[in-house]
């Protein structure tokens, strides 16, 4: 695996609790990405971040806030969890914008809220 | 209509048969195209990726794009057991939106 690293792995949590998923790579990829995977809907992108403390939103950005402090971390945050939210989230990066090759997904994190 | 549509399948091939997985999408202004191989309960990993119209080829793997159709597919020759996997298409429309679809579930019986 390209080296990244999604913690925790696996986690429940209750409805109105706030959660931090973090996502940590060694490779020095300037592009990150935070993407939620639920059946029938394929790998749909929450938000992206293009350098340190630059973000932007993605197609299903409403819930989640994310930050950047440093290359290698970016933290995806779920202010108020609902069910909803369930789901499993996929970070990944990648080096080349241009032609936007995601090409690394870290392992995955199963969020359960109940 | 899905921005990427791909029939969920299961597909289902015997052992060395060519198995043919089908992509479509319905941005004209699509410019890259990518295919992930997806294991039970693992991320998605990148298998292929074609840019320009004709074929290309990577060992048993064949994409194959057409653009004025807005299609894209994957052939995988000799199917293997382990080739058992969801294979997502990906489309890059342009600036940092890639748009996948929902996969197709191949099954590949020894």
């Amino acid at each position: 695996d390209a080296g990244i690293t999604q913690s925790p792995r696996h986690k429940v949590t209750e409805t109105g609790t706030p959660v931090t998923l973090r996502c940590h790579q060694t490779e020095n990829h300037r592009y990150m990405y935070w993407y939620r995977q639920d059946p029938g809907h394929g790998l749909r992108l929450i938000h992206y971040s293009y350098g340190v403390k630059d973000t932007d939103k993605g197609e299903v950005s409403d819930g989640y806030s994310v930050s950047r402090s440093k290359t290698e971390d970016f933290l995806l945050t779920l202010e108020s969890a609902t069910s909803s939210q369930t789901s499993v989230y996929f970070c990944a990066i990648s080096e080349d914008r241009a032609r936007n090759t995601e090409a690394f997904f870290g392992q995955g994190t199963r969020l359960t809220v109940v | 209509q899905k921005e990427v549509e791909q029939n969920s399948g299961p597909l289902s091939v015997p052992e060395g048969a060519i198995a043919s997985l089908n992509c479509t999408y319905s941005d004209r202004v699509s410019q890259s195209f990518f295919w992930y191989r997806q294991y039970s309960g693992k991320s998605p990993e990148l298998i292929m990726s074609i840019y320009s119209n004709g074929d290309k080829e990577d060992g048993r793997f064949t994409a194959q794009l057409n653009k004025a159709s807005q299609y894209v597919s994957l052939l995988i020759r000799d199917s293997q057991p382990s080739d058992s996997a969801t294979y997502l298409c990906a489309v890059y429309t342009g600036g940092f939106k890639t748009i996948f679809g929902a996969g197709t579930r191949l099954f590949v019986k020894a």
